[in-house]
């Protein structure tokens, strides 16, 4: 697709189970990264995936918290044990390596941990 | 630490007036700066950029002004319409080509 496709854009899960998030960038982009928004808060880093290189996790607030890209293309971001705190919009972005005007985001995920 | 700031969470201005989002930042070594606009469930979208070696970049009603002295960034909308109330983000790239984004400033256009 023309654009960054991520699914599911709605998520409710009852508190403690797991949940994974996928994103499809846009063709040929070799950068990916997840940003997560909580309630009136800004944009938060999770983690960056460049190529092939070792992702930059630096982001990722636990170790229930974790991300995969296959083949470099399509990424799923796992939350285990979800609680209510990971409530919030997830938001994947995909760019190409330098790119003057950053990246071009996905519409999101609103994961609802009840 | 935030390394990039929007001070002002919210904003409302009438039409036609001008809009002033500014942005500070800490990091000296962000070498580009960029606006993003949200409307609600959707995506932030790109909506004009600055280079560290430069001090003003126009676009339309969109202007963005760079302070490096200051390590301030503001975005100047004129005149203001109703359809760009939305949530405007700052951000700031360093050389990995990562963004660190500001908390946001919801601006509200009044008719």
């Amino acid at each position: 697709g023309a654009g960054v496709s991520q699914s599911p854009s709605n998520k409710v899960t009852e508190k403690g189970k797991d949940v994974e998030l996928r994103c499809d960038p846009i063709s040929g982009h070799t950068a990916l990264y997840w940003y997560r928004q909580s309630l009136g808060q800004g944009l938060e880093f999770l983690i960056y995936f460049q190529g092939n290189s070792a992702p930059d996790k630096s982001g990722l607030p636990s170790d229930r918290f974790s991300a995969e890209r296959t083949g470099g293309s399509v990424s799923t971001l796992t939350i285990q044990r979800t609680q209510q705190e990971d409530s919030a919009v997830y938001l994947c972005a995909s760019s190409l390596r330098r790119q003057g005007h950053g990246y071009t985001f996905g519409s999101g995920t609103r994961l609802t941990v009840v | 630490d935030q390394q990039v700031k929007q001070n002002s969470p919210s904003l409302s201005v009438q039409e036609g007036r001008i809009s002033i989002l500014n942005c500070d930042y800490t990091n000296s070594m962000f070498d580009y700066f960029l606006w993003y606009k949200k409307y609600p469930a959707e995506g932030p979208t790109f909506l004009i950029s600055i280079s560290s070696i430069k001090d003003k970049n126009e676009d339309g009603r969109f202007t963005v002004f760079l302070n490096k002295s200051a390590k301030h960034l503001s975005l100047h909308i004129v005149p203001s319409q109703p359809g760009d109330s939305a949530v405007y983000f700052c951000a700031a790239r360093n050389a990995g080509n990562m963004l660190t984004f500001g908390g946001g400033t919801r601006l509200m256009v009044k008719p």
